[in-house]
């Protein structure tokens, strides 16, 4: 199946907003809330911000926030921080094979 | 609180088999509430899922089309641990693989990965 797609890269100054998007179709993203968001420092596993949508696991910063419209996924990284730099991907479950696909990724830099 | 450590060796020959372990802290292989998959990452092919063990009064495994003729996933209930093996490899198969759970709801399992283990760079070169 194909791969989600993100922005190759998003930026932005400490204590300002960001937005990720992920873009899929009607057999992943646009037909179920099962989208899922992962941050990654370089030469680490993902680590899971968002799942369902919208739901922050304990222990996540509530600067981090997901939603949906359509066939898109967005997470919003408000009051950026250095900390925050690092590889951001999307995932979703997809009815095309019964299993999960991954986002192509996006690098947020903090500038 | 839930974690997976994974071992098997960094360097494969081409055809040969891959195989590499994970085992599970803080949770059962045997758990009804839970999935443990393997998961890859390169830079050609990004993030990919390969495939799931689970028990539900027997064993399941589901694997992705991708790889579904060469991927066995296998649980190891002495141990508390799942194995992955990948046959018939090639450079193509380069990649840091992963292992990761995924929870039981009510209703379905869940679609999301947590926790992951720290991850295993796989290189495929005689």
């Amino acid at each position: 199946q194909s791969a989600l797609t993100q922005p190759a890269s998003v930026s932005g100054s400490p204590g300002q907003s960001i937005t990720i998007s992920c873009t899929g179709t009607s057999s992943d993203v646009g037909g179920y809330n099962y989208v899922s968001w992962y941050q990654q420092h370089p030469g680490k596993a993902p680590k899971l911000m968002i799942y369902d949508v919208s739901n922050r696991p304990s222990g996540v910063s509530n600067r981090f926030s997901g939603s949906k419209s359509g066939n898109t996924a967005s997470l919003t990284i408000s009051g950026l921080q250095a900390e925050d730099e690092a590889d951001y991907y999307c995932s979703s479950y997809t009815s095309s094979s019964a299993n999960y696909v991954f986002g192509t990724g996006t690098k947020v830099t903090v500038l | 609180q839930v974690q997976l450590q994974q071992s098997g060796p960094g360097l494969v020959k081409p055809s040969q088999t891959l195989s590499l372990t994970c085992a599970i802290s803080g949770d059962s292989v045997s758990s009804n509430s839970a999935a443990w998959n393997w998961i890859r990452q390169s830079p050609s092919r990004g993030l990919e899922w390969l495939g799931r063990t689970y028990y539900r009064s027997k064993w399941y495994n589901d694997y992705a089309v991708s790889v579904k003729s060469r991927i066995t996933i296998n649980p190891d209930t002495s141990k508390n641990q799942f194995s992955l093996q990948l046959n018939s490899v090639t450079p193509e198969d380069t990649a840091v693989y992963y292992c990761a759970r995924v929870l039981q709801l009510e209703l379905r399992l869940g679609c999301w990965f947590d926790p992951w283990g720290q991850g295993t760079l796989v290189t495929v070169s005689s």
